[in-house]
Formats: C-alpha cells, structure tokens, sequence
C-alpha cells in the first residue's frame, strides 16, 4: 500500500528552527508537495521538490532523497503565524496525490 | 498564482436536503479539479476527480449517487451533497491545477464547511 508518514505534532520556540520530516512509500514518484493549512483554512503550497537536494524559499527550506523516501520541511526564525498544520503530499505513478495525515506545529512565545 | 474561488464558505441545512458547493477557477482554464473531505483533526480525503465534459472518477467507497459532481464548463466544477445528513457534516475543499504537474503546484479553494442538523 501507499503510505506516507509524519509526526503528529511539533512543539517550537518563536524564533527558533524546527525541522518536520515527511517519510513516504509510494507506487511511483512524480513530486512531493509540502502545503501549509490553517485550522478552518484550505491548504496553501508551500513547496514542490522532485529532484534530491534542498529547494530554499525565505524562511522555509524543503529537502528531499528519492533513494530514502524522505523530505523534510525546515522553518526558520519562527513566528507566531507560522503555528498550523503541515501537510506532506506525494504525486504518485499515477500522478494521484497522496497525503500525510499532516504535522501540526505549535509555536510557542 | 491562480486562483481558485468556493462558493458557499460555510452552509447549514436540515437534513433530507441538498446542498450545491461552486468550485470555480479565476484566472485559468481548469480541465481537472478535485473534490475532497477533511474532517476535524484529520488529513484531505480525495473524493473525486472531476474532469471537465465528462463523469468524475470517484474514489473508493465515496456514493456517486449522493455526491453529484458537474464539470460543464473549463472554470466551473460543481458538488451537491444529495439528500444530506449530519455524518455530511465537513470540510470541502476544492483543488485545480493549472497545466501541468509540472507547475508544481496545486491551487485550492477557500473551502466549505457544511453543517447538516
């Protein structure tokens, strides 16, 4: 089956670094997605990696290795707002997007 | 980005009724939009594929009959929750790709909170 795992929940100080890893096993890879998702929100993107290597957007970073099924989805200099829910998605074979039940980050003063 | 645009936000009905959610595309033409669910706590669940001029391709275990999807048009794909109850009640959102995967990006709607009492 198709799987795709990620931690639950994550706690972090504002202005510090956190790092949310994404771990997938999937029939097929064709791009793995990072969105960002508000409580009562639609998700919002974040970022598309599909070759390995470390993809940088301001304050957020997205890694990825093909050869381990694994990304994360590092945050820097944490704010406030920065505090929701993390959802790592894969486009598989198929090009069907999988989803991670998603990582919800608090953010702490 | 484009745009996608959902219509109603948020709707409460009594149940036995149906309730019709737009999925509109703003700036692009939208040949596939997908539907999905998410309930409180939990990840999207993909409901279905709507394919503009023809039949959605459901996913496993979701009712064809109870969830009637359109896509008549480029920008506009249409949900209606048949003959509502309370278990309807959720979170439905959206999505439309502009081109390509390659774009890298998946743009979603604004999603619609339904409350069935």
């Amino acid at each position: 089956g198709q799987n795709i795992d990620q931690p639950t929940e994550m706690t972090a100080t504002e202005g510090a670094i956190v790092q949310i890893n994404c771990t997938y096993q999937t029939s097929g890879f064709n791009g793995l997605f990072w969105y960002q998702q508000h409580a009562g929100e639609a998700p919002t993107f974040l970022s598309y990696n599909v070759l390995d290597g470390l993809e940088e957007k301001g304050r957020f970073s997205s890694f990825l290795s093909r050869s381990k099924g694994y990304s994360y989805l590092l945050l820097k200099e944490l704010q406030m707002k920065d505090s929701a829910s993390y959802l790592c998605a894969v486009l598989d074979s198929n090009y069907q997007l999988i989803w991670g039940a998603g990582t919800k980050l608090i953010i702490k003063p | 980005g484009a745009v996608v645009s959902q219509h109603p936000s948020r709707v409460i009905c009594k149940s036995g009724t149906s309730v019709k959610i737009e999925c509109r595309s703003l700036d692009f033409q939208a040949t596939t939009m997908f539907w999905y669910r998410q309930f409180p706590k939990q990840s999207l669940m993909l409901m279905a594929t709507s394919n503009e001029g023809s039949k959605a391709t459901y996913e496993q275990g979701v009712e064809k009959d109870k969830f009637l999807i359109n896509h008549a048009s480029l920008t506009l794909s249409t949900l209606t929750v048949t003959s509502a109850h309370p278990e309807d009640s959720s979170f439905y959102i959206c999505s439309a790709r502009d081109h390509g995967w390659d774009t890298g990006e998946l743009f979603f709607g604004e999603g619609s909170r339904l409350t069935v009492l």
